[in-house]
Formats: structure tokens, sequence, C-alpha cells
């Protein structure tokens, strides 16, 4: 029973680089969400898609691009590596099941250094 | 903007004790759902608990139950017999009916101790 999976685990770039970070879902969610973690400030939103074909932006989009490529795919996209990027990325989803509950269900996250 | 403060960055318990971890948060709305969530040092993310602002009755789930009082817009946490595997960073987290934008605290390190 995978969940959400994160590729890759870890990663290290050069300013300026590029790189995208993928996450797949085999729950049948329609939502699914990326979220950045840094030391004392929590999770924040980078981006979200309330479903197939759509996406928006959350608490702190500058610097990234997102696509839902089908019902199970949201990838990150990083076009030019910054170090105030450096975090460790969480991909999560939701859905309906038996009903909505809120929940989201995280993949085990994604570290990413920027020097 | 939804907030959701969490003012204790660290805390700690003696094994089968019991503590309580806080929360705060400020909205406007009147209908809204409240989670806590587990990051042990693996780094996944779990469920604890999670508690609808219409319900008054306070959420229980095993050793892990909420106070939480609507008027005051708080919403903690208790960890009854507390266990070693608790050890773990707690999220506190809010997020608006039907809404897709959860907004998370800073988190409280809880270590419990043998």
């Amino acid at each position: 029973n995978a969940g959400v999976t994160q590729t890759p685990k870890f990663q290290v770039l050069k300013t300026g680089q590029s790189m995208t970070l993928q996450c797949a879902q085999d729950m049948n969610h329609n939502s699914m969400y990326w979220y950045r973690q840094d030391p004392g400030m929590g999770l924040r939103l980078i981006y979200y898609s309330a479903s197939e074909g759509t996406t928006d932006k959350g608490e702190v989009p500058n610097g990234y691009n997102v696509s839902r490529l089908n019902k199970r795919e949201f990838s990150l996209r990083l076009e030019s590596a910054a170090p105030s990027q450096t975090s460790v990325y969480f991909c999560a989803s939701s859905g309906w099941g038996t009903g909505w509950t809120g929940e989201l269900f995280f993949g085990e996250g994604s570290r990413l250094t920027v020097l | 903007a939804q907030t959701v403060t969490q003012s204790q960055p660290e805390m700690s318990v003696q094994e089968a004790e019991t503590v309580t971890l806080s929360c705060t948060y400020d909205t406007s709305e009147s209908n809204y759902y409240l989670f806590w969530y587990k990051q042990p040092p693996s780094r996944q993310m779990i469920l604890v608990i999670r508690q609808e602002a219409y319900k008054q009755q306070n959420a229980t789930e095993n050793r892990f139950s909420v106070n939480f009082q609507k008027a005051a817009k708080s919403f903690s946490l208790k960890i009854s017999d507390s266990q070693l595997g608790d050890t773990a960073m707690y999220f506190c987290a809010f997020m608006k009916l039907n809404n897709n934008d959860m907004r998370f605290g800073a988190g409280t390190r809880l270590t419990v101790k043998p």
C-alpha cells in the first residue's frame, strides 16, 4: 500500500540549476499539495491542485511551478534554484473516500539543498 | 488569513505521565477543522486526531484527546500514559470547511524520557 510517493528523497543543487520533484498517489484522491518545511516555521503551502486540471497558489509560491499531470501525479519544479529554497518538501493528497475528512496524507519528504 | 500558533517549541515528559501541548488559532470562520499531526524522526507526517468546529464534544483517539475551546480559539492536545514512541514533532493545523488550504503551526518537539 504505497500511499503518496515522492522522488527523489535527497537532492543537492547548485544555485541556478533546475529540477523537478515528482509526486504520485494511489488513493484516487482529487486534491494534491506541495508544502515546504523549514525549522521553526512548520509547513507552508506552496501550491495545491483541487482537482485534475487545476492548480492554485498557496502561501509561498514564488520561485516554483507545478503541473498536475493526471489525477495521480503532481510535480513541483524549481526553474532556477536559490539557497533560500533549501528545505524539506512534502507532497500530500486528500480526497472524499467515504466522506470528506480534510485529512492530508503525506509522502516521506524530499530534502533539497541548494549551494 | 488564518494563523496557527504553537507557543511551546519544546517539551518533555516522563514515560507513563500526561502532557498537554497548546495551540491557538485565529480565524473569522465559524465552520472549520482542526488537526494534530505527528512527525517522528522518520519524517513521515501522521494524523493523530481531528476536530470539527461544529461539534462541541472533544475528540478522543485512545491515549490522545483534545480540549477544544471555540470561543477562546484554543485547541490543545493531551497525551496520556506517554510512551517512548510518542517522541516526535507535533503540529497543530487548521482548515476551513471544504477548503484546500491547510495552515500549520510551527510545531512542538516532544521528548518522552524513560
